[in-house]
């Protein structure tokens, strides 16, 4: 079965520099979620999108940004990058269906590192 | 706000011991339940899920069963294999906190040999 694609795998970065975290979900999913996983941590959700539209948003630093696009794949952007910034990247979508709407399928992730 | 508590870990087992780990959960409304696991190096993956009360979520030998009257939902395995050493999420979906997940802290698994 199909699941969520997300690209980069690894990315290495310096102080200051930019990021774009791309995530693709799965065919029929019109949901996508950010989460970021620090070193030992739980994920901590970033933000959502349904059909395009940001729907819900969480401890987002105003350095980032992201967004949904027609073919509903989404990406993070991320901007004048810390040191702090360095952890796992996820991206989740969930289906349309009733009753499913719920579960997040998670991608891969991005592991970010700043240098 | 909606919050989930995890037993503390790690929790280290031998091959074939019974698991248990608990897991709690504070939130209004009706939301939905899930265990999600993540193996070293890897991403998160979706273990069971209960949606509604009384409701048995089971896969790969673990279950959990979502038992509103003390909001818990503790997982379970009969026989654990060192394959199963992980990161075991517990997590909330719904209550006040509609579309985003709210995690347990996660409970570090090993099985040894």
């Amino acid at each position: 079965a199909a699941g969520v694609i997300q690209s980069p795998r690894h990315l290495i970065k310096e102080k200051r520099e930019t990021a774009t975290l791309k995530c693709y979900p799965i065919p029929r999913h019109d949901t996508v979620y950010w989460y970021q996983q620090g070193p030992g941590q739980d994920p901590q959700f970033l933000i959502s999108f349904y059909e395009k539209m940001q729907s819900d948003k969480g401890s987002i630093p105003d350095r980032f940004s992201a967004q949904q696009f027609s073919d509903y794949h989404s990406e993070l952007n991320m901007s004048s990058l810390e040191l702090g910034d360095s952890a796992l990247y996820f991206c989740a979508s969930s289906p349309t269906e009733r009753g499913d709407r719920e579960t997040q399928y998670f991608g891969p992730g991005t592991r970010l590192l700043v240098l | 706000g909606d919050s989930v508590t995890q037993m503390e870990g790690p929790v280290t087992l031998s091959e074939e011991a019974f698991l248990t780990i608990n897991c709690t959960y504070t939130a209004t409304g009706y939301p939905s339940l899930f265990w999600y696991v993540q193996y070293p190096g890897e991403g998160l993956q979706l273990l069971l899920k209960a949606t509604k009360a009384d409701d048995k979520g089971s896969n790969k030998g673990f279950e959990a069963t979502y038992r509103k009257e003390t909001t818990s939902f503790h997982l379970e395995k009969g026989s654990v294999q060192v394959s199963d050493s992980a990161v075991y999420f517990c997590v909330l979906a719904g209550g006040t906190s509609y579309g985003k997940l709210t995690f347990g802290q996660g409970t570090i698994l090993t099985v040894h040999p």
